[in-house]
């Protein structure tokens, strides 16, 4: 079975600083990962995906992410965090097998301090 | 939010009592998803659909059951709601090629209580 781990609850950090938010996945096969974002009362926003290829994906407000097959990881990160960032954050995996669910992590809150 | 609305957005009722949730979008894709949200549980699948009249269980499919008679609408309907259905519930569609590559893209929720 298909599972994906987001080991911190919460991660604070300050204004200007960078930020990283941490997933590790289990799966079947090759996996698709993904990182939404939700901010309150809102749905899940798309932030970017792996599929293939390059290692480093880039996504929408400066969001960037690694995968790293090894590690079973694909670690949300971003050069310079805002205060807007402050949300809750998404890694879901989907494998290769033909399922159609998305399963998801647990989330991690982002607190960006002023 | 990708051309998806979900009503009610907010729903109060009873124990024992059915209840029905409606997705309705105008992207006209093929896939639709209903997950629910729970605290340290992230979104769960329950149901989903590949076309009209064509539908399959998630993994916490029991106690719900799902309707779609036209590719925009997808109905979530619980047939007689408990407390443990009180949830955050949000529906989500995809691109119609099917491929598994492609992003599901979510609705605004309906935060259902049940007393």
């Amino acid at each position: 079975a298909q599972s994906v781990a987001q080991p911190e609850d919460q991660v604070n950090v300050a204004e200007g600083n960078p930020l990283t938010v941490k997933c590790t996945y289990s799966v079947s096969g090759n996996p698709y990962l993904f990182w939404y974002v939700q901010y309150p009362n809102r749905g899940l926003q798309f932030l970017l995906k792996y599929i293939t290829g390059d290692n480093l994906v880039k996504g929408s407000y400066g969001f960037e992410a690694e995968f790293n097959k090894s590690q079973t990881s694909f670690h949300l990160k971003k050069p310079s965090a805002l205060v807007s960032d402050s949300a809750l954050y998404f890694c879901a995996v989907r494998d290769g097998t033909g399922r159609r669910a998305l399963t998801f992590g647990s989330g991690t809150r982002l607190q960006v301090q002023p | 939010d990708a051309g998806i609305t979900q009503s009610p957005r907010h729903k109060v009722t009873e124990t024992g009592t059915p209840v029905t949730l409606r997705c309705h979008q105008t992207e006209n894709h093929r896939y639709m998803y209903w997950y629910r949200q729970d605290p340290g549980h992230g979104l769960r699948l329950i149901h989903y659909s590949y076309g009209v009249k064509d539908t399959d269980k998630g993994e916490v499919s029991d106690g719900y059951s799902v309707s779609r008679s036209k590719t925009e609408d997808f109905l979530l309907t619980l047939e007689s709601a408990t407390s443990s259905q009180t949830s955050v519930y949000f529906c989500a569609i995809s691109e119609s090629k099917g491929t598994l590559q492609e992003t599901q893209y979510f609705g605004p929720g309906t935060r259902l209580l049940v007393l």
